[in-house]
């Protein structure tokens, strides 16, 4: 099957350092990569979606300077949380598809718990 | 606006069947996905409907009217593993997914 996997799995930081996210697409190679947010007892919520090579598409509301994300390859995206605050912690997500448009199934790496103290 | 309703809990006891239903109205339709979410995990995959009909995965079985913008998810001979949060979403035109804000399903011995 495919896996998606995400590094850190959690990780704790001082108010106003930045914080590195990566996700991989461990065994297929996936043009497309989202990524999520997902605050306690709530829906995920999409951040933005990310093809390789391309800058990101960012949903409304969030700050693409504060949410920096790279699509450098592949199979590797990363999300950079910079100057992070309290209400940034959350859960982040990311899943990747195989294809642009190809929506047969989305593969979700397990999660990166920010907490920003 | 895209909306996806569907319940916020439901309670069934184990070896029961429970239907959890998903209405939608989306800028367009390209697809389906239900998905299961334990507590503090990411969300895993069960089904995709993109056509009418029923599709049936072992004990999971998901069901899709486009005409209704419905959907449901039957769990059969249910399990205590089986209590988890069920998310609806829906793939619009541009293949967004537009995601409901999740069933929790409670189960009871």
């Amino acid at each position: 099957g495919a896996v998606v996997s995400q590094h850190p799995s959690w990780v704790i930081c001082k108010s106003g350092t930045s914080v590195k996210i990566e996700c991989r697409s461990l065994d297929f190679q996936a043009t497309t990569m989202f990524w999520y947010r997902q605050f306690p007892k709530q829906s995920l919520m999409l951040m933005a979606t990310s093809n390789e090579g391309s800058k990101a598409t960012y949903e409304q509301g969030v700050e693409k300077d504060k949410f920096l994300i790279n699509h450098a390859s592949l199979t590797l995206s990363t999300l950079t949380v910079t100057s992070a605050h309290p209400e940034d912690s959350s859960f982040y997500i990311c899943s990747a598809g195989r294809g642009a448009g190809d929506y047969n199934e989305q593969f979700f790496g397990p999660g990166t718990r920010l907490t920003v103290l | 606006g895209q909306n996806i309703d569907q319940p916020t809990e439901m309670t069934a006891t184990e070896g029961a069947i429970v239907q959890i239903n998903c209405t939608y109205q989306t800028s367009g339709f390209n697809g389906l996905f239900w998905y299961q979410q334990h507590a503090g995990e990411a969300p895993t995959f069960l089904s995709y409907n993109v056509l009418d009909g029923l599709e049936e995965k072992g004990r999971f079985s998901s069901f899709l009217s486009r005409s209704k913008g419905y959907s449901y998810l039957l769990l059969k001979e249910l399990q205590m593993k089986d209590s988890a949060s069920y998310l609806c979403a829906v793939a619009d035109s541009n293949y967004q997914l537009i995601w409901g804000a999740g069933t929790k399903l409670i189960i009871k011995p």
